[in-house]
């Protein structure tokens, strides 16, 4: 069982909008707008898409977009292309013992 | 730009270790925080532990502690990580990634496959 939770699957149609949740704690999520998001197409590591809980690294498309509320992070994808589909994994800072958790992923399916 | 290029897989019994090496170019090596991520075969991401090489500290995940040792060289600009006791459920892909700010990760190796089998 992860430390954060994440609906298994999402889905939309090209050019729609879908948003990911990840539900924390107050030790974890609550407590810090540590947030960041990793895209993963299959056989391929992870890629950085959100930090910080809403900044985007260069080259990531504005697309993305990441907030808080409480003890929940959010991701949205605007615009739906096929090229979305893939696992989204949100993750976050829980403090100087636990220090680093992940949710359990989201495969979205763009119909 | 950071590369970070892993070692090749390894099939390893039960009850054995196992070191993975992630080489890092690009950068300043020893400013780097390396963290190790896992993933089991058609499962999520697991973070293991980091190692910090210009302080030479390193943190381990309470559910790997005693059993992972993360270390780095600095004169090879390498990280390791060596995990014991393996046992089946510790088939998966082993990540390298760089990690900023004690919580999120920029660059990842290419991932190393472990199978653990009798």
């Amino acid at each position: 069982q992860s430390a954060l939770t994440q609906p298994a699957s999402v889905s939309g149609s090209p050019g729609q909008s879908i948003t990911i949740s990840c539900t924390g704690t107050s030790s974890d999520v609550g407590s810090y707008n540590l947030v960041s998001w990793y895209q993963q197409h299959p056989g391929k590591a992870p890629k950085l898409m959100i930090y910080e809980g809403s900044k985007r690294p260069s080259g990531v498309s504005n697309r993305f977009s990441g907030s808080k509320s409480g003890n929940t992070a959010s991701l949205t994808i605007s615009g739906l292309q096929a090229e979305d589909e893939a696992d989204y994994y949100c993750c976050s800072y829980a403090g100087s013992s636990t220090y680093v958790v992940f949710g359990g992923g989201t495969k979205l399916t763009v119909l | 730009q950071v590369q970070l290029v892993q070692s090749g897989a390894e099939v390893k019994k039960p009850g054995s270790s196992v070191k993975v090496s992630c080489k890092a170019s690009g950068g300043t090596f020893s400013s780097y925080t390396i963290s190790w991520v896992r993933q089991a075969p058609g499962q999520g991401l697991e973070w293991m532990g980091r190692i910090i090489p210009i302080l030479g500290i390193a943190n381990y995940a309470q559910k790997f502690q005693g059993r992972v040792t993360i270390t780095a060289d600095k004169s090879t600009s390498t990280a390791y990580m060596e995990l014991s006791s393996l046992r089946s459920e510790d088939t998966a892909v082993y990540y390298c990634a760089r990690e900023v700010d004690l919580y999120y990760f920029d660059y990842w190796g290419q991932g190393t496959l472990v199978t653990v089998s009798s």
